[in-house]
């Protein structure tokens, strides 16, 4: 099983600054790599999809960037809603894994 | 729009069973892949089980496989759960998600709002 690690485990970002999200495969999963965002009592997102695609109708300020085992999420200037907690997830092999989250929370 | 509504969740006894359905609408059910992914209280995601468009190929997490099986009704736009030998450890929110492309991407692009499975004595 591949084994998914976030960091951080919680990122405090004032609003309008740029929030730098990480995720480490302990294995190589070349570009089949998501981003989903989670808000409290609601159903994860897609956000990014082959590591930097960004999934329909997200806003620019997300992008995704890496391959191999090293990925990161960028939120260029934080907004409101964009405070949540956000997993990768590898789809390169069975069984799917996600991570375990970064929380980005208001500074 | 895509629209994905579970029901069939609820409290249970350890061992026993309960099976869970999530109702599509708003794409062509029949040629997508469906996934289940589960999220215990306060943790995090942990996918479960997914069926191929057509019923050809399915894949259980080792956490639940022998115990849950996953199916489809294409003629009625309805995926299932039948979840069986019930733990302590399968209580969870569990999420039905579309699959994010024809074929098997294998990542999520729609989720339903998620049912909640409780198992306790």
């Amino acid at each position: 099983e591949i084994v998914m690690t976030q960091s951080p485990a919680t990122l405090s970002v004032s609003p309008g600054e740029r929030a730098t999200l990480s995720c480490r495969a302990s294995q190589s999963v070349s570009s089949n790599l998501g981003w989903y965002q989670q808000k409290p009592g609601q159903a994860p997102r897609l956000l990014i999809y082959d590591a930097s695609t960004r999934a329909t109708g997200i806003p620019a300020r997300f992008s995704g960037s890496g391959s191999g085992t090293e990925f990161t999420l960028t939120i260029s200037s934080l907004q409101s809603e964009d405070f949540a907690v956000y997993y990768c997830q590898q789809y390169h092999n069975w069984p799917l894994t996600f991570g375990g989250g970064t929380k980005v929370e208001i500074k | 729009q895509v629209q994905l509504v579970e029901s069939g969740g609820g409290v249970v006894q350890p061992g026993r069973s309960l099976r869970l359905s999530c109702a599509a609408s708003g794409f062509t059910f029949s040629s997508y892949g469906m996934h289940w992914v589960r999220q215990a209280p306060g943790k995090g995601l942990e996918w479960v089980a997914v069926m191929s468009y057509d019923g050809s190929k399915r894949y259980y997490a080792e956490s639940v496989k022998g115990r849950f099986t996953i199916s489809r009704d294409n003629s009625k736009n309805t995926l299932y759960l039948q979840m069986n030998s019930l733990r302590a450890e399968d209580t969870a929110v569990y999420y039905c998600a579309k699959d994010g492309g024809l074929g098997l991407r294998r990542f999520f692009d729609y989720w339903g709002q998620g049912t909640l499975v409780t198992v306790s004595s």
